[in-house]
């Protein structure tokens, strides 16, 4: 069965660090997110992309991320300098569609720590 | 405010049991809501979507109900058996461009 990946499985920086983390997507989705979980708490929407444009971002992805689609399987969340609230799981997703009723497929995290 | 809230409590029950989950929001409008199941250290795994005109969806042992007058649904897990052990998400996208909201979720443990 197709699944997402996410690599690396754990990622460990210095505050001020840019991180870059990377999915490949189910092959056949369009769509694609990011999520990210920091240890006790919910899972957080940060953004959504679609035809190589941000479709939606949360209040939390602010001026210190950005996202890419670098070639045709690829999807990677840039931080550029981290902080140490930055330390959580970040999880990809994609899906066919997304009208809402479109299942969105989870990768298995990228842990990041921060120090 | 918009607020998803789920037991925040874990769930015990003995094996051959039936769990039973909830998932109440308050200051949504969704056209759907989704149950994941979320194991420690992974990804949310997606288990049945439930839309706005549903009552009742099941797959296999799982049972989801959507009362949208009560703004509730629960989340039915029957003949439950000790892999059933996990954390339960309750998922509502009220955005209509699939921009999940996420309760804290509800972890479940089933003893043998």
């Amino acid at each position: 069965e197709p699944e997402v990946t996410q690599t690396p499985s754990h990622q460990v920086t210095q505050m001020g660090q840019e991180v870059i983390l990377r999915c490949v997507p189910i092959s056949n989705h369009l769509y694609f997110y990011w999520y990210r979980q920091i240890l006790g708490q919910k899972v957080e929407f940060l953004v959504s992309f679609y035809n190589n444009e941000i479709s939606e971002k949360s209040e939390i992805f602010d001026d210190q991320f950005s996202v890419e689609r670098p070639d045709g399987s690829n999807f990677t969340l840039k931080i550029r300098s981290t902080k140490l609230e930055d330390s959580a799981m970040y999880f990809c997703a994609s899906s066919e569609g997304a009208s809402g009723g479109d299942t969105q497929y989870f990768g298995p995290g990228t842990r990041l720590t921060v120090l | 405010s918009q607020k998803i809230e789920q037991n925040s409590e874990a769930l015990n029950i003995q094996e051959g049991k039936t769990a039973t989950l909830t998932c109440n929001y308050t200051n949504y409008s969704p056209a759907y809501l989704q149950w994941y199941r979320q194991d420690p250290g992974r990804g949310p795994v997606f288990l049945l979507l439930i839309r706005e005109n549903e009552k009742e969806k099941r797959k296999e042992r799982l049972k989801v109900t959507f009362d949208t007058t009560l703004k509730q649904s629960l989340f039915h897990i029957t003949a439950s058996q000790p892999a059933d052990s996990a954390t339960y998400l309750c998922a509502l996208d009220d955005s209509g461009y699939s921009t999940l909201t996420f309760g804290k979720g509800t972890m479940l443990l089933v003893s043998p």
